[in-house]
Order: structure tokens, then C-alpha cells, then sequence
């Protein structure tokens, strides 16, 4: 069945990188997305990467992707306090479908 | 654009009311979904349109949920009657272009409080 993974929480120093994981059971899926959720609002999509692809970088975001072990992560490098917020991992098959989120607390 | 407006933000209701959520999506966007976020079981896609047509509603709970798009401005998600276990924040989001190929843009949620 499809089922998204990930941890609950998240807590990293300021200027540290955070890694954030995300395991999907569906090997169909062609594109997989991380999304940022801020307190009292709706999901921003951040960045996504297509199934074919090992990693993606984006400024300070980093997606690699292990189809083998059907495996996620984004590192987030020099974290910041406005990098606080729920992350979301989604995998499309012939929908979307979103884990759980990781609520990401950066401290100074 | 002002982006995916939903209303109300926020919902109290009793048991047994009916509760009618309403969004309008970003202008020129011809997909329009429904989520649902609880604490257990995540985001939930509920049901979604295109070009305001129902595509696919194998999301709705049960018959208590309907959700309706008269025209490509404005759908509404009604719980009818309201039970404590729908108590959730409602998301809206748009898109255009190719099913879930493109980006879906989210509206701010109604949060919905059912005593």
C-alpha cells in the first residue's frame, strides 16, 4: 500500500545542517516533493525531484533520493530560525501522497 | 493574484451542526483539492476537481462530507451532521496545468473545532 514515513521532530543548533528523512513504500512513484509548513499556514512547496534523479541542490537545500532503499532526505545547510516549520515529504503515484511531517525546531 | 483564499480560518461548532467551508482558487487554475490535517493521520486528500468537475472523492470519510464547485471561483466542503472526530484543519489548494504534475498552491486552512 502507500505509506510515507517520517520522524516527528527535529531539533538542530542555528548553523548547523539538518537532515530530514523520509522513507515511501510505492517503487511506482514519479516525483517526490518536499513541502514547508509555517505556523497557521497552508503547505509551500520547497523543492522536488524526479524518480530517475540521485540528488537535487537548491542554494542551501539538498534532496538526495535512494530508489533502492525508497529513501528521502533533504538537508537544510546553515540553518536558520525562520527554517522552523513542519516538513513535509510526498511522493506522487497516480496521486499524492504525504508523510507525516517533521516538525524542525532550530534553537541559537 | 492573492492566492488560495479559504474561509472561515477558524470554525467552532457543536455536534450534530452543519458546517460549510468555503475557498476560491487562484484565477486560471483548473485543478482544485481538498485536504485534511489531523495529528494522527496527517494530510489527507479528500477529494479533488478539474475544471469544477468531481474527479475523484474516494478520499470523503462518509456520506456526512459533500464538497461542490458551481463555477471555477469558489467550491465549498460541507459536514453535515458535524461529528468531534472531524475536528482538523481543511486545506484548499489549487493548481494548473497536468494532474499533481505541477505545483499545488495551498491556501491558509480552516481550522475546525467540532464540541
Amino acid at each position: 500500500g502507500e505509506d510515507v514515513e517520517q520522524s516527528l521532530f527535529l531539533s538542530v543548533r542555528e548553523g548547523d545542517s539538518s537532515v530530514i528523512n523520509c522513507t515511501y513504500t510505492d517503487s511506482s512513484s514519479t516525483y517526490l516533493y518536499w513541502y514547508k509548513q509555517e505556523p497557521g499556514a497552508g503547505l509551500q512547496l520547497l523543492t522536488y525531484i524526479f524518480s530517475n534523479m540521485d540528488m537535487k541542490q537548491d542554494q542551501r537545500l539538498t534532496v538526495l533520493l535512494n530508489k533502492k532503499d525508497k529513501h528521502l532526505s533533504l538537508r537544510i545547510a546553515d540553518t536558520q530560525t525562520g527554517d522552523s516549520a513542519i516538513y513535509f515529504c510526498a511522493e506522487l503515484t497516480d496521486k499524492l501522497i504525504f508523510g507525516t511531517g517533521t516538525r524542525l525546531q532550530v534553537f541559537p | 493574484d492573492a492566492g488560495v483564499i479559504q474561509s472561515p480560518r477558524h470554525e467552532v461548532t457543536e455536534m450534530g451542526q452543519e458546517v460549510t467551508l468555503r475557498c476560491k482558487p487562484i484565477s486560471g487554475h483548473d485543478y482544485l483539492f481538498w485536504y485534511r490535517q489531523t495529528m494522527m493521520r496527517g494530510l489527507e486528500l479528500l477529494i479533488y476537481f478539474n475544471n469544477n468537475v468531481p474527479i475523484d472523492d474516494s478520499g470523503m470519510p462518509e456520506d456526512r462530507f459533500s464538497a461542490k464547485m458551481p463555477n471555477a471561483s469558489f467550491s465549498t466542503l460541507k459536514i453535515q451532521p458535524s461529528e468531534p472526530r472531524d475536528s482538523a484543519v481543511y486545506f484548499c489548494a489549487s493548481s494548473r496545468g497536468r494532474l499533481f504534475d505541477n505545483e499545488q498552491f495551498f491556501g491558509p486552512g480552516t481550522r475546525l473545532t467540532v464540541l
